[in-house]
């Protein structure tokens, strides 16, 4: 089965700055890889999928980019709302395995 | 608009078993593969089970594989999880997916707790 990393597990940053988060498939995936943001307490939500399409309604500051084994979401503005943990999805074929997760805080 | 209710959550003793629905309205079950994902307390998401928009292919992640069962019935819009021989392992809020225009989820119910325990 095909394995998803994240780095970091957790990061803290400054209210504006540019947070990336790094997925990593052990094989090729194409661009078949989700975001989704899951707010403390909250039902995840889907940010990104295609590795770069963002869903409706999701504030352009959210971006991603990848394709095959390497993929990024990047926030280019952090704001105080964006503290959730982060999860990268592959979708091309079972098991859609999630990330382990990214935490996000405010510093 | 979409929806989706899971109902059928509690606590059951390890052995027991337990049957997860997940009531939907605002598209035709019948139309998308949906999915169920969990999440035990304090950790990450898992992927548990899926079932083809036809109902003729499922899959199941290695960990529930011949103890769940993933199963809809288009005609009440609701999906189903049975799990049998539960495990304290099993502990985890579950929340029913429905796929978006690929096999990603773009829509998740509120999830419900599962608490496996004697």
């Amino acid at each position: 089965d095909i394995q998803m990393t994240q780095s970091p597990s957790s990061l803290s940053a400054s209210v504006g700055d540019r947070v990336t988060i790094t997925c990593r498939a052990s094989q090729g995936i194409s661009n078949y890889l989700a975001w989704y943001q899951q707010k403390p307490g909250k039902v995840p939500k889907l940010l990104i999928y295609a590795a770069s399409t963002l869903q409706s309604g999701v504030p352009s500051r959210f971006s991603g980019s990848g394709s095959g084994t390497d993929f990024t979401l990047t926030i280019s503005s952090l704001q105080p709302e964006d503290v959730a943990t982060y999860y990268c999805q592959k979708y091309n074929t079972a098991p859609r395995t999630f990330g382990q997760g990214t935490k996000v805080e405010i510093k | 608009e979409v929806q989706l209710v899971e109902s059928g959550g509690g606590l059951v003793q390890p052995g027991g078993s337990l049957r997860l629905s997940c009531s939907v309205s605002g598209f035709t079950l019948s139309s998308y593969t949906m999915h169920w994902v969990r999440q035990a307390p304090g950790k990450g998401l898992e992927y548990v089970s899926a079932i083809s928009s036809n109902g003729d292919s499922t899959y199941y992640a290695d960990s529930v594989k011949g103890r769940f069962t993933i199963s809809k019935d288009s005609s009440k819009n609701t999906l189903y999880l049975q799990m049998s021989s539960l495990r304290a392992e099993d502990t985890a809020v579950y929340y029913c997916g429905k796929s978006g225009s690929n096999h990603f989820i773009d829509y998740w119910g509120r999830g419900t707790l599962v608490t496996v325990s004697s």
